[in-house]
């Protein structure tokens, strides 16, 4: 099985950077993905890493350490519309499941 | 537009009684998962299919039940087994068994 363990709040300012960290305990990894959350809606993907190094997507950015067990979430210039909760989740290689971590509320003041 | 359609999304239900939610899929994705979501935890797993008539439990499966006769359908029962069904449930298909998860609007259940 998996045990992620990542942050439970967060608050930061608007325009500024936060990073969101998750770690993780897997006897099979396979992938670990990032999903953005508004509260009372649906996950929407965000990232996606399976080798070791820093994934960039605009704003957004992800690192992974497999060796570590680690990854991190990096959100850049943030905006209001960033507040919300970023989950993290680990693929195992033996059976494919995504197990969730419980999920960071960052919360984005002006 | 291609997506998931869960419904309904507000649903209340007595003790003792089943309920059925929907999950349809445009996607033509093989995968379908249905997730529980409760509040200060992450989304469990309930149950999963890989492919049509075929399906797994998840990490919490006592109390629900589900079928995948078609590819774009993959309903979830909430039995009357289910100790504390009151939950945020998500269902979600995935091109494969490696690729992202598409996630539904998400089904409220509240048990009075």
């Amino acid at each position: 099985g998996q045990n992620i363990d990542q942050p439970t709040e967060m608050t930061a300012t608007e325009g500024a950077i936060v990073q969101i960290n998750c770690t993780y305990q897997t006897s099979g990894f396979n992938g670990l993905f990032w999903y953005q959350q508004h509260a009372g809606e649906a996950p929407t993907f965000l990232s996606y890493n399976v080798l070791d190094g820093l994934e960039e997507k605009g704003r957004f950015s992800s690192f992974l350490s497999r060796s570590k067990g680690y990854s991190y979430l990096l959100l850049k210039e943030l905006q209001m519309k960033d507040s919300a909760s970023y989950l993290c989740a680990v693929r195992d290689v033996r059976d494919y499941k995504l197990s969730f971590g419980a999920g960071t509320t960052v919360t984005v003041r002006a | 537009d291609g997506g998931i359609t869960q419904s309904p999304k507000y649903l209340f239900r007595k003790e003792g009684q089943n309920v059925t939610l929907s999950c349809e899929q445009n996607l033509n994705h093989d995968a379908m998962y249905w997730y529980r979501q409760d509040p200060g935890q992450g989304l469990r797993l309930i149950y999963y299919s890989q492919i049509v008539n075929d399906f797994q439990k998840g990490d919490i499966a006592e109390g629900y039940s589900v079928s995948r006769e078609k590819k774009e359908s993959f309903p979830l029962t909430v039995t009357s087994a289910q100790k504390n069904p009151t939950a945020f449930y998500l269902c979600a298909s995935s091109a494969g068994r490696a690729g992202e998860l598409f996630f539904g609007e998400g089904s409220r259940l509240t048990v009075l």
